[in-house]
Parts: C-alpha cells; structure tokens; sequence
C-alpha cells in the first residue's frame, strides 16, 4: 500500500463549479500536508500548506486535514479555466533540518480540466 | 523570485551513455533533490543533498548518482542510461536545517528519453 494516495483523475468540470480533490495516507506521523500545482509543461509549485488538522483558506482555495481519518481535501470555489493544471498533495513528517523522517512523501497527482 | 533551472527541457539519449543533468538554483538554499516523474506513480524521490559535498540516497537510487561541488549546483548522472530511465527528471531546492522544509522550489523538467 502506498503511503498516499491520490485519484489520478482526469477531472472535468465546467467553469464555475466547486472542485474538490482528495488524498488518503496510511502514516500518522505526518504533520505537515502540502497541496502543490504542476501546470503542463512546468514544475510543481506549492499552492498552499496546512499544519496537524483544520482548515486553511486562501482565496477561492480551501484546504482540510482530518487526522482522525487520514483524509486530506483542497477545495477550489468558483474554478476557473486557468486552474486547469495537475494537483498534487504531498505530506512531510518533520518541520526542521531535512532527513529521511522528515522528506516531502507526494501523491500521484490529480489532472483538473476547467470547461469554459 | 526563487529561480531553479534545468540544463534542458528534452533529451534524447542512447542505452549505455552516460548521461547528465545539471540543476542550478540562485536562492542559496542548502536541501536539492532530484525526482523522477511517471505517469501513475507521481514524484519519486532518487537522491537529495542537504550540503555541498554531501548526499543521500532517496527510494529509487539505482542507476544513478549525483554531485555537488557547489552550494547552487547539483548534478545527476546515469552511469549507463537504460530504457527503464525514461521519465521527466524534476530538481527542486529548499531552505535548510534552521528554517521550515515543506517547501520545494521545482525547476521545468528535463524530459529524458533514453532509446
């Protein structure tokens, strides 16, 4: 079993619609939950973190941790054709210094279509 | 602006070269990593380097090797390139031991095809 895991999708939804995407994880060590876009052609680029559980918003982006069920969501209000890209959650045990307990563990990735 | 690049975006290889690819980040970050990206399987981690001079393996680090002779600069390298090394190699940056890591600067990729 992977330590994430994440709907490779595609996903295609019309503009306007509420996205939301998901990843599930099996490790309870993990503190620290990323969600990072990949546009076609480009690197990944951290969209947004969350630390332990709770909600964070950041404009039309909402992102939800629920330790208890080892679930993580990234909500996407009012989508836009311009949020077509790959999503990827990622999750890290360990906030400070880099070593093999703290490395970045990053799902699969979600590919998002927006229809005008 | 965090800038990391890619010494290229494609690369056609033939089985047996060696191969290398080169990464270059201007934000004095100490942490590199290089990943391969598969459709399916997402980003794997294949080596990283949390100093100059200093190295460690990552999930998948057979068949490669890296160095890094500068703080700016990592290096990967296929001893001998195998058709099973095709994929998109990403290298990614982050701030080091004192500050909080769970942010990665990616550069563009380098689509490696190796036949």
């Amino acid at each position: 079993q992977k330590e994430v895991e994440q709907d490779p999708g595609p996903l295609s939804v019309p503009e306007g619609a509420i996205v939301s995407l998901n990843c599930t994880y099996s490790n309870s060590a993990f503190q620290y939950f990323m969600w990072y876009r990949q546009y076609s052609r480009k690197g990944p680029e951290l969209l947004m973190y969350t630390y332990s559980s709770g909600n964070k918003e950041d404009g039309r982006f909402t992102a939800q941790v629920d330790k208890s069920s080892k679930y993580i969501s990234l909500f996407i209000r009012d989508s836009q054709p311009s949020d077509s890209a790959t999503y990827l959650c990622a999750m890290s045990a360990h906030d400070k210094g880099y070593s093999s307990a703290s490395k970045i563990i990053f799902g699969s990735g979600t590919r998002l279509s927006i229809r005008p | 602006d965090v800038k990391v690049t890619q010494s290229s975006r494609y690369l056609v290889k033939r089985t047996g070269e060696k191969v290398f690819l080169e990464c270059v980040q201007d934000m004095d970050h100490e942490n590199m990593f290089w990943y391969r990206q598969d459709p399916g399987l997402g980003l794997r981690l294949i080596y990283f380097s949390y100093d100059v001079k200093m190295k460690e393996k990552g999930d998948i680090p057979e068949g490669y090797s890296v160095s890094r002779e500068k703080k700016e600069r990592f290096s990967l390298i296929l001893e001998s390139a195998s058709t099973n090394q095709t994929s998109m190699y990403l290298c990614a940056s982050s701030y080091g031991r004192t500050r909080l890591t769970y942010e990665q600067y990616f550069g563009p990729g380098t689509r490696l095809t190796v036949t």
